[in-house]
């Protein structure tokens, strides 16, 4: 398994800011992901954080909005940027310790709130 | 694509009362099925899994059994407790990393003491 530390745990940002989301991990893990978690919603993903290259986005996500960086095997960040209140979600960081179908293992999320 | 569908919640149960949640998916192939938990102010954890069918992944008291005739992964506790509080994900996947990966929307259990 690994363990995920993703801050910050919780923010109230101002529409039009942008916030900036850290994601370690204790151990080299090749698949890196990043979710939303709207209220009362399921999860949806957000992209794949690629080391070493740009991120690939899913569907409805794009790069100027949800900015990451994957510098190393360890460590990802998310940018929400330019946030409206629509933007308010539970932001997850997810990693696949193994390959095909092994299970995701999720840091303990950012609860973001805009105003 | 996949699809994962389970049922609405909240579900309001007493403690000790014997627990299940429905879920059903609709994949291409044979997918893994999870079951995740989130409890309150935390990320989710993988409760259990089951790889194909008919297996029967187990943890903590609760049980889901891999059925391919109706496509089904209903998660079941004999006896729940208030510590069983939380919302419980079930999840399909298809293989190729978090893209193949397919969450219900969550079911939000609420035990009373």
């Amino acid at each position: 398994s690994a363990v995920i530390s993703q801050k910050p745990s919780r923010d109230i940002c101002q529409r039009g800011t942008s916030l900036t989301i850290q994601c370690q991990v204790d151990s080299q893990v090749t698949m890196m992901f990043w979710y939303r978690q709207q209220p009362g919603q399921s999860l949806t993903l957000i992209a794949t954080a690629n080391q070493g290259s740009e991120a690939t986005y899913e569907s409805g996500f794009v790069i100027d909005k949800f900015p990451i960086s994957r510098p190393n095997l360890t460590f990802s960040t998310l940018t929400v940027s330019n946030m409206s209140p629509e933007d308010s979600s539970i932001y997850l960081c997810s990693v696949q310790v193994g390959t095909g179908d092994s299970p995701l293992h999720f840091g303990n999320g950012t609860r973001l709130t805009v105003t | 694509g996949d699809s994962v569908t389970q049922m609405e919640g909240p579900v309001t149960l007493s403690e000790e009362a014997f627990l299940t949640i429905n879920c059903t998916y609709t994949a291409t192939g044979y997918p893994s099925l999870f079951w995740y938990v989130q409890y309150p102010g935390e990320g989710l954890q993988l409760l259990l899994k089951a790889t194909k069918a008919d297996d029967k992944g187990s943890n903590k008291g609760f049980e889901a059994t891999y059925r391919k005739e109706t496509t089904s992964f209903h998660l079941e506790k004999g006896s729940v407790q208030v510590s069983d509080s939380a919302v419980y994900f079930c999840a399909s996947h298809s293989g190729g990393g978090a893209d193949g990966l397919t969450f219900g929307k969550g079911t939000h259990l609420i035990i009373q003491p």
